[in-house]
């Protein structure tokens, strides 16, 4: 089947500028995670999501960012009034259940870059 | 709050040779640890991992071993061939449903 995708795979935006970032995950699973990752940096957690609750939002970096996931499928990362440090791969995962011992299956990115 | 290295950062090794990458970590309720390949400009991709409730798992020319009195688990790669070049991340889970991944790994096998 499908594996997890991410739209759109590079956006360059401006300062200051909203961004949104799409992930799809494979059908089924019921947890999704947003990691950053920057150049030579393993990822960095920020959220996840078990259903259509954020059940850990601690990696959040601060209140620019938020992530939703209305219908427990398709989750949405928004960035707000973007700086250049924003600049980074944002990978999301995916799990089946989402049991803290399950296998993530990670999207192919979206890298994102601030002017 | 929890820790995670690895060890080394980078490893160069010659084509057949083994490599052993190390892994500690900090928090006492991980129990689970698997280990992450990623080439360049592709997505992590997960290669082995390990549950808390054995201490070795082999899958061909890869294996993880876990020491968890000593709070660390290490990557072996056997045979090693120049497609193994990558970076790789360990990621231990925390008690809740966060994952930490290392800094990762850059492995060159030299043909």
């Amino acid at each position: 089947g499908a594996g997890v995708s991410q739209t759109p795979s590079n956006k360059v935006t401006e300062k200051g500028k909203y961004v949104e970032l799409r992930c799809d995950p494979i059908s089924g699973h019921t947890a999704l995670y947003w990691y950053r990752q920057s150049l030579g940096q393993g990822p960095e957690f920020l959220i996840y999501f078990q259903g259509t609750g954020a059940a850990d939002d601690s990696g959040l970096p601060n209140d620019r960012f938020f992530a939703v996931r209305p219908e427990g499928s398709v989750s949405t990362l928004k960035i707000q009034r973007t700086e250049r440090g924003d600049s980074a791969v944002y990978l999301c995962a995916s799990s089946f259940q989402g049991t803290s011992t399950d296998t993530q299956y990670f999207g192919p990115g979206t890298r994102l870059t601030v002017l | 709050g929890e820790n995670v290295e690895q060890h080394p950062s980078t490893l160069s090794v010659q084509e057949g040779d083994s490599a052993v990458i190390k892994c500690t970590y900090s928090d006492s309720a991980s129990n689970y640890f698997p280990w992450y390949k990623q080439e360049l400009g592709k997505r992590p991709q997960l290669i082995i991992d390990i549950r808390s409730n054995v201490g070795e798992k082999k899958d061909q020319r890869i294996a993880v071993t876990l020491n968890k009195t000593a709070k660390h688990f290490s990557l072996h790669i056997t045979e090693t061939q120049p497609e193994d070049s990558a970076v790789y991340f360990c990621a231990p889970n925390t008690g809740g449903f966060k994952t930490i991944f290392g800094a990762g790994t850059r492995l060159f096998v030299k043909a």
